[in-house]
């Protein structure tokens, strides 16, 4: 399977536990986007990364939240003290950045349950 | 920002009807239009797409047209199939500081019954 892949596909954790979670990108992609889920509602950008620079940030993403790409391929997106309102759908997004490529391709997303 | 709204929330048609879900958005910078489809359980999968250069795209039974004057576009799918009910999320992003941050609408259950 070539698509976006990401780990785990859920996650259910305590309040207060921190989480990771980890995005495999499309091979070729060097453009990758994280975005939050919650039921009901259409994906909301968090950040974005070109290669291994995080070049935007949105304002969802409190101090709690990290992501990195170290090496321009995968991508890791953690939570530390979780809090119930954290309880969502992440999904990841990969595109390849040309004059004439926009699309951007999802993931099968990861599932966070805070209790 | 950018603010994208999505009509009707929900949409129940018969199998071989056509189906119709209207967005607008309110940047008149915005330049590309993607719409998704996602199924339960699934991440967003990409149909159709438009650019602003272009009024209308057909993709087989889907197509998509816009109207930037009014800052609307719409998805227009004929011949439903029960395999096409699904949430239908639009999108819109703006191209111009270099960087596709797309924001959705709040999406449409379609449910094509057989």
């Amino acid at each position: 399977d070539t698509g976006v892949s990401q780990d785990p596909r859920h996650k259910i954790t305590k309040r207060g536990q921190n989480v990771t979670f980890r995005c495999d990108p499309i091979s070729e992609h060097n453009r990758l986007y994280w975005y939050r889920q919650t039921l009901g509602q259409g994906p909301e950008f968090l950040t974005y990364f070109q290669n291994e620079a995080q070049l935007e940030k949105s304002r969802l993403l409190s101090d709690r939240f990290s992501a990195e790409r170290p090496k321009g391929s995968f991508s890791t997106l953690e939570i530390q003290r979780t809090e119930q309102g954290d309880s969502a759908m992440y999904l990841c997004a990969s595109s390849l950045s040309t004059s004439d490529s926009y699309e951007q391709y999802f993931g099968p997303g990861t599932r966070l349950t805070v209790t | 920002g950018e603010n994208v709204e999505q009509h009707p929330s929900t949409l129940s048609v018969q199998e071989g009807d056509s189906a119709v879900i209207k967005c607008t958005y309110s940047d008149s910078a915005s330049n590309y239009f993607p719409w998704y489809k996602q199924e339960l359980g699934k991440g967003p999968q990409l149909i159709i797409d438009i650019r602003s250069n272009v009024g209308e795209k057909k993709d087989q039974r889907i197509a998509v047209t816009l109207n930037k004057t009014a800052k609307h576009f719409s998805l227009h799918i004929t011949e439903t199939q029960p395999e096409d009910s699904a949430v239908y999320f639009c999108a819109a992003s703006n191209r111009a500081t270099g960087f596709q941050k797309l924001v959705f609408g709040t999406g449409t259950r379609l449910l094509v019954s057989p």
